[in-house]
């Protein structure tokens, strides 16, 4: 069974520009998580889908951040104008729904190494 | 205050030590506790996942948590160089984001 997959590895751009990371999550996994660390720092939240959702963005650092999810299955994240400060490893997480709810027992991405210059 | 502590370490013991990894977090509601390992350049690989107090054994790791003092821990038996890694505790109360620690980079020396 493949793993969460995100594209790029790595990208390193101008401040000003505008850059789209993607993520695939496991199959089946309903939720989708973003997380990013930036150097020196704890992972931490971003924000969460269920299915096509956002059920929590309460991590989202400001409106330049865009995240979306069509269809339920693979999600975006767009950030546009970068900034300096949005430098670092964006990853992704996927977990199953249970009976219970969510389940979080989540599986990482390798991450997307971010640089702005 | 950070919500939860993790000592960044490193962390250096030599082949067949046994390791302890701690964690204390000020937040009494935390339900579900995760250790995750990360290899350099790569996503976080949860190791050990566990609901509420006590231990929870998988080969040679082995996941406590006393929610009574707010701490957790992750022990490993028999470290093999292998498990040179960054060790990350994590948290969470049902319907809240999930809370990471620093990690603490342990070096197991052959």
């Amino acid at each position: 069974e493949a793993g969460v997959t995100q594209f790029p590895s790595h990208s390193v751009i101008e401040k000003g520009q505008t850059v789209t990371l993607r993520c695939d999550p496991i199959s089946g996994h309903d939720n989708l998580y973003w997380y990013r660390r930036v150097m020196g720092k704890e992972i931490k939240f971003l924000l969460h889908f269920v299915k096509e959702s956002k059920q929590d963005e309460s991590g989202m650092p400001n409106n330049r951040f865009l995240a979306e999810r069509t269809g339920g299955t693979y999600s975006t994240l767009k950030v546009q104008p970068a900034e300096l400060e949005d430098s670092g490893v964006y990853f992704c997480a996927s977990s199953q729904s249970t009976i219970t709810g969510t389940s979080y027992e989540q599986y990482f991405g390798p991450g997307t190494r971010l640089t702005v210059t | 205050q950070k919500e939860v502590e993790q000592d960044p370490g490193p962390l250096s013991v030599p082949e067949g030590a046994i390791v302890s990894l701690n964690c204390t977090y000020s937040n009494s509601a935390f339900q579900y506790f995760m250790w995750y390992r990360q290899y350099s350049r790569k996503g976080p690989e949860l190791l050990m996942y566990t609901y509420s107090s006590g231990n929870k054994e998988d080969g040679r790791f082995t996941a406590q948590v006393d929610k009574s003092s707010k701490y957790i821990s992750l022990f490993i038996r028999d470290s093999q160089p292998s498990d040179s890694a960054t060790y990350l505790c994590a948290m969470v109360r049902r319907g809240f984001k999930t809370i990471f620690g620093a990690g603490t980079r342990l070096f197991v020396k052959a």
